[in-house]
């Protein structure tokens, strides 16, 4: 984990619980959103995308809420797993992935 | 292992040194990019090849070039290294030009 930000916004959780992880966009423009995730001393890892012309996307354990009136995701992580513990951040398209994401840890 | 491959995992330089990272992937992608993570900076696009032939801008091109050699690999060449280019240098590909769906592992390159 020694590549990502050194004060990022952290959410713990306890094992077994739901977890959810926000995200907040500038441009009302974008119409392509993803989710990654990447654990320590790894890439980021590609987890759910979601079009603008959708409001919600549900894959395995994970739920991607996308609302455009206030440009905000949020990803939902049912039941969530110590694997699941790493940093989780969205992107748009081809630019940055925005600020430096949100640090999951689960508690045993 | 599929997937997306860097080399080398880490490097140090002296500054003014060039360098080239490698980078190769073996899922028939049509488009690779390459990003740098900072600290409180989160992931930015240096550069990104939509397909074969082609290469583009990212956010933070400066000091950097980049060749797409064929298909399968695309590399980044520091011609001069700085010390501002100590980073976390991260490989990507993906199917269309649309979004990276697959990182390699990264290369740690600091420059003293």
């Amino acid at each position: 984990g020694e590549s990502v930000g050194l004060h990022l916004p952290t959410l713990s959780v306890q094992e077994g619980d739901n977890s959810i992880i926000n995200c907040a966009y500038s441009n009302s423009a974008s119409d392509y959103f993803i989710w990654y995730k990447q654990e320590s001393g790894k890439g980021p890892q590609f987890i759910i995308d979601i079009r603008s012309n959708m409001d919600k996307r549900q894959g395995q354990r994970v739920t991607v809420l996308l609302n455009k009136t206030v440009k905000h995701l949020s990803l939902q992580i049912a039941a969530t797993q110590p694997g699941d513990s790493a940093v989780y951040f969205c992107a748009e398209k081809l630019k940055y992935i925005f600020g430096t994401g949100t640090r999951l840890k689960v508690l045993a | 292992n599929a997937g997306v491959t860097q080399t080398p995992k880490f490097q140090v330089l002296k500054t003014g040194q060039s360098m080239t990272l490698q980078c190769a992937q073996d899922m028939n992608h049509n488009s690779m990019y390459w990003y740098r993570q900072d600290p409180g900076m989160g992931l930015r696009l240096i550069y990104y090849s939509a397909s074969e032939g082609t290469t583009d801008k990212g956010e933070v091109p400066n000091g950097y070039n980049v060749s797409r050699l064929n298909k399968r690999e695309f590399s980044l060449r520091l011609e001069s290294a700085a010390p501002s280019q100590t980073s976390v240098y991260f490989c990507a590909s993906s199917e269309y030009s649309r979004q990276p769906q697959h990182f390699g592992d990264g290369t740690r390159l600091s420059i003293l």
